[in-house]
C-alpha cells in the first residue's frame, strides 16, 4: 500500500467511539477549508467542506468546526467504523486562487 | 458520473528520462490541478489549468510543465527526471464555474512514478 507519511500523527480509537481530528491551518486569509480522506493506494476523497463565514457544518456522521480566531479546524466522526481507517488531511485555500494547501495528515486507526 | 481518471497508474523511469502523465476530469469540470505527494513533503501543489490556460503555479522547477486541451483533459510532463521526482502525482478537477474560485476539488487515484 501507499505510504503518505513516515511520521504521521496517529489517532487510535475503538469502533463505535467518536473521533476528533484536529488541524492548525497556516494562512489567516484562507476562506475555504476541506477535509479529505485518503485510503492506502487511493487518491484523496472529499469528505466535507466549510467556508469562513461559518463555524460549523454537519454531514452524514461528520462535523467540521472552524475557529478562525486561533486558525483551527477539526473533523468529528461519530460512531467510528473500521472503514473510517485512513489518513485524513485538512486543506485550505483563499484569495484569487484554487490552490489547496494541505496539512501533514493524521492517521486514524479504528480498532474493532 | 465517472470520476477523475489518470493514466498510467504506475510508471518506472530512469534518471534523465522524461515522462508524460494524463488526467481526464469529471465530465463538465473545466479546472484541473496537479499535486505531488511524497512521504517527506506531503501533498504539494504543482499547477492549475482552466480553459487551456495555466491559472496558478506552485514552487516547482521548470522541468515540471503541463497543458490542458479543449476537452479539459490535462497532461503534465516532467523532463530530465531525478530520483527525487519519485512520487504519487495526483490530478484534481473542479467545476470552474464563472465567478467562483474556491470550489471543491475531486481527486483521481494518482499515477505512482518511480525513478531509478
Amino acid at each position: 500500500g501507499e505510504s503518505v507519511g513516515l511520521h504521521l500523527p496517529t489517532l487510535s480509537v475503538q469502533e463505535g467511539d467518536n473521533s476528533i481530528i484536529n488541524c492548525a491551518y497556516s494562512n489567516s486569509a484562507s476562506d475555504y477549508f476541506i477535509w479529505y480522506k485518503q485510503e492506502s493506494g487511493k487518491g484523496p476523497q472529499f469528505i466535507i467542506d466549510i467556508r469562513s463565514n461559518m463555524d460549523k457544518r454537519q454531514g452524514q456522521r461528520v462535523t467540521v468546526l472552524l475557529n478562525k480566531t486561533v486558525k483551527h479546524l477539526s473533523l468529528q466522526i461519530a460512531a467510528t467504523q473500521p472503514g473510517d481507517s485512513a489518513v485524513y488531511f485538512c486543506a485550505e485555500t483563499g484569495g484569487a486562487t484554487n490552490k489547496l494547501i494541505f496539512g501533514t495528515g493524521t492517521l486514524l486507526a479504528v480498532q474493532p | 458520473k465517472a470520476g477523475v481518471t489518470q493514466t498510467p497508474r504506475y510508471l518506472i523511469k530512469t534518471r534523465g528520462q522524461q515522462v508524460t502523465l494524463s488526467c481526464s476530469p469529471i465530465s463538465g469540470h473545466r479546472s484541473v490541478s496537479w499535486y505531488q505527494q511524497t512521504p517527506g513533503q506531503g501533498l504539494q501543489f504543482l499547477f492549475e489549468y482552466f480553459s487551456e490556460t495555466q491559472r496558478n503555479k506552485g514552487n516547482f522547477p521548470g522541468r515540471f510543465s503541463g497543458r490542458q486541451f479543449s476537452n479539459s483533459r490535462s497532461e503534465m510532463n516532467v523532463s530530465t527526471l531525478e530520483l527525487g521526482d519519485s512520487a504519487l502525482y495526483l490530478c484534481a478537477s473542479s467545476q470552474g464555474l464563472a465567478g467562483r474560485i474556491q470550489e471543491t476539488q475531486y481527486f483521481g487515484p494518482g499515477t505512482r512514478l518511480l525513478v531509478l
